[in-house]
């Protein structure tokens, strides 16, 4: 596989669940990035990794919580959400620095009922 | 007053049109502009990439920066029904590099 890949493609869960979201780059690249895309809603950084440390924290309520293992793969573990935290949530990929040329996967459709 | 202002479209033409898309922004800091595409049940991917004022081309895709105007547009000649897509605009700064995204354009190009 190439480039980056999200799984799942589509979620749909409850607001007592407990799910993970799953990001995987083959691009050799060393900063991973989350991002939540709502409607009408410009595209929102969540969480920067660089060399799989956080760098980047934007105010994400703890119900998200991120984890990067290793530079290729990040994970994003979701609990307690609440309906409004229905989005598209797009994992990117880069070279540390240039978060403007990051490669984006397809995303994963989450929808919390 | 947002950040970076961009009509969401619907925006619909023939094939063969040029488009115009554009951007507006109030922060004189921001230096780097980006024009990302995203097709449907996508995520976005790097159009176009300018540094700080003047002209880009690539193909069919031209992006302008009139940083005196504030305003950024990408032209896209020849405009193809595989050009239907949401286009959106991004800017940062040079100093904290934080990415400040427009709404995006839907586009739909009709043969």
């Amino acid at each position: 596989e190439t480039g980056v890949t999200q799984t799942p493609r589509h979620l749909v869960m409850g607001m007592t669940n407990k799910k993970s979201l799953k990001c995987e780059q083959h691009l050799g690249h060393n900063a991973m990035y989350w991002y939540k895309q709502s409607a009408k809603k410009p595209l929102e950084l969540m969480f920067v990794y660089n060399f799989k440390e956080q760098t980047e924290n934007n105010s994400v309520p703890s119900r998200f919580s991120p984890e990067c293992p290793n530079s290729s793969h990040l994970f994003l573990h979701l609990h307690t959400l609440q309906p409004e935290d229905s989005a598209l949530y797009l994992c990117a990929s880069s070279q540390e620095g240039d978060r403007e040329e990051a490669f984006f996967g397809q995303g994963t459709r989450l929808t919390v009922v | 007053q947002k950040e970076v202002e961009q009509d969401p479209g619907p925006l619909s033409v023939p094939e063969g049109a040029i488009v115009s898309l554009n951007c507006t922004y109030s922060n004189s800091a921001f230096q780097y502009f980006m024009w990302y595409r995203q097709y449907s049940r996508k995520g976005p991917e790097l159009l176009m990439y300018t540094y700080s004022s003047g002209n880009k081309e690539d193909g069919r895709f031209t992006a302008q920066v009139d940083k005196s105007s504030k305003y950024i547009s990408l032209f896209i000649r020849d405009s193809q029904p595989s050009d239907s897509a949401t286009y959106l605009c991004a800017m940062s700064d040079r100093d904290n590099r934080k990415l400040i995204w427009g709404l995006g354009t839907s586009l739909a190009v009709n043969p």
